[in-house]
């Protein structure tokens, strides 16, 4: 596609809910990245997938979080029993390669009520 | 570890004044850097990506500057403009993906 399109853009769930994000990269971009930016923060890293290698799980925050990327392609973090410190948005970026410049997605801001 | 700071945290100037973002790393052992804007609520929309072997990078009213082997980045915005107003990112990628600082956030004054 023409950018990184990620759905939903926002979702509120209750707290202890299991909730899936939905990254769509740039066709080609072999390098696919999960952040995610709470209120008044930065940026934090999550996971990081490279093509076939095994993905860079050394942001996750806890054993709540998952992700997964099919066929190369698009990239589903899971979240499990949802924590109002969960809340936050989280974004998306793909590169051609894992040393070329990011393009990110809008993000999805999630509300854990 | 990779640390990135940006000074200022915060900027106000009048609309039409030349100004300077800030941006230094811990490790120079980078591949490149990428200075991001955020408008408030949205993504980030990359501005301009300076590979390590290169110094800097033009687009427009934009110039960002890259001294590697101090570990610091430059963003130079000229004859600012209220539709500026962002905050704005750097970030550098190396043996990890990319590291962000926290911001600037810039409102130019009409």
């Amino acid at each position: 596609g023409a950018g990184v399109s990620q759905s939903p853009s926002n979702k509120v769930t209750e707290k202890g809910k299991d909730v899936e994000l939905r990254c769509d990269p740039i066709s080609g971009h072999t390098a696919l990245y999960w952040y995610r930016q709470s209120l008044g923060q930065g940026l934090e890293f999550l996971i990081y997938f490279q093509g076939n290698s095994a993905p860079d799980k050394s942001g996750l925050p806890s054993d709540r979080f998952s992700a997964e990327r099919t066929g190369g392609s698009v990239s589903t973090l899971t979240i499990q029993r949802t924590q109002q410190e969960d809340s936050a948005v989280y974004l998306c970026a793909s590169s051609p390669t894992d040393n070329e410049g990011y393009t990110f997605g809008s993000g999805t801001r999630l509300t854990v009520v | 570890k990779q640390e990135v700071t940006q000074i200022p945290a915060a900027l106000s100037v009048p609309e039409g004044e030349n100004l300077v973002l800030n941006c230094s790393f811990t490790d120079s052992a980078i591949y490149n850097l990428q200075w991001f804007r955020q408008d408030p609520g949205k993504g980030l929309t990359s501005l301009l990506l300076i590979q390590s072997s290169q110094r800097e990078q033009t687009s427009g009213r934009l110039n960002a500057s890259l001294d590697k082997s101090s570990g610091r980045s430059t963003l130079y915005i000229a004859a600012s403009q209220p539709g500026d107003s962002a905050t704005y990112l750097c970030a550098v990628s190396g043996n990890t993906p990319l590291v962000f600082g926290k911001g600037t956030r810039l409102s130019v004054i009409a």
